[in-house]
């Protein structure tokens, strides 16, 4: 079955600084994978997703995360941390057998100090 | 869009009681559904609706826990017989096959405290 983990429940930067939300997919088939970000007292909204093709994926606010079949991994980055980025953020897989429901992680919280 | 929307933001009870929530998806998204999310926790799935027909239930959903979708619009979940364990963020969601189905829309929750 599909999973995922992301590493770090609080992650810490500075404005300015560079992002990097770690999330780690186990998957036997080629998955889809999914950031999703909570901002305080907000449902949470997808930033970006990952299906077929470009390993790269840009998403709405700066971010970005890259495909990496070798690592099993799906990194959330952004090269400048702005305070508006702080939020909780969510990294998901699509399980691909029976109902193709989203899987989350656990979150990672991102502070940012100014 | 005028966004998902959950009611009530939260809710207090008694062990033993019975709850109900409601949510509105946007309008013209025919998939719904339901999560649960508990601290330090991501969203859990629990049930999913395509347009009034239940499609899919988690073994995370009890027989206290029943869900519907009349005709397809707003859904209801309701838990009977409240336990401290159902204590928890239960978040909508809502989606459309133009934005591709996994492109989900999730409203702000009900946060429910069982005491």
């Amino acid at each position: 079955a599909q999973s995922v983990t992301q590493l770090g429940s609080h992650v810490s930067v500075s404005e300015g600084a560079l992002v990097l939300l770690r999330c780690n997919y186990s998957s036997s088939v080629p998955p889809y994978l999914f950031w999703y970000v909570q901002y305080p007292n907000q449902g949470l909204q997808l930033l970006l997703k990952y299906t077929t093709g470009a390993t790269l994926v840009k998403g709405i606010n700066g971010f970005e995360a890259e495909f990496k079949k070798s690592e099993t991994s799906f990194h959330l980055t952004k090269p400048s941390a702005h305070m508006s980025d702080a939020a909780e953020y969510f990294c998901a897989v699509r399980m691909n057998t029976g109902f193709q429901k989203l899987v989350f992680g656990t979150g990672t919280r991102l502070l940012v100090s100014p | 869009d005028t966004g998902v929307s959950q009611d009530p933001r939260h809710k207090i009870t008694k062990r033993g009681q019975n709850v109900t929530f409601r949510c509105d998806p946007i309008s013209e998204h025919n998939r719904l559904y339901w999560y649960r999310q508990t601290l330090g926790q991501g969203p859990e799935f629990l049930t999913y609706f395509q347009n009034e027909a239940q499609l899919e239930k988690s073994r995370l959903l009890s027989d206290r826990f029943s869900a519907e979708r009349p005709k397809g619009s707003f859904s209801t979940l309701e838990i009977q017989r409240t336990e401290q364990g159902d204590s928890a963020m239960y978040l909508c969601a809502s989606s459309r096959a133009r934005d591709g189905y996994e492109k989900l829309f999730f409203g702000s929750g009900t946060q429910l405290s069982v005491l």
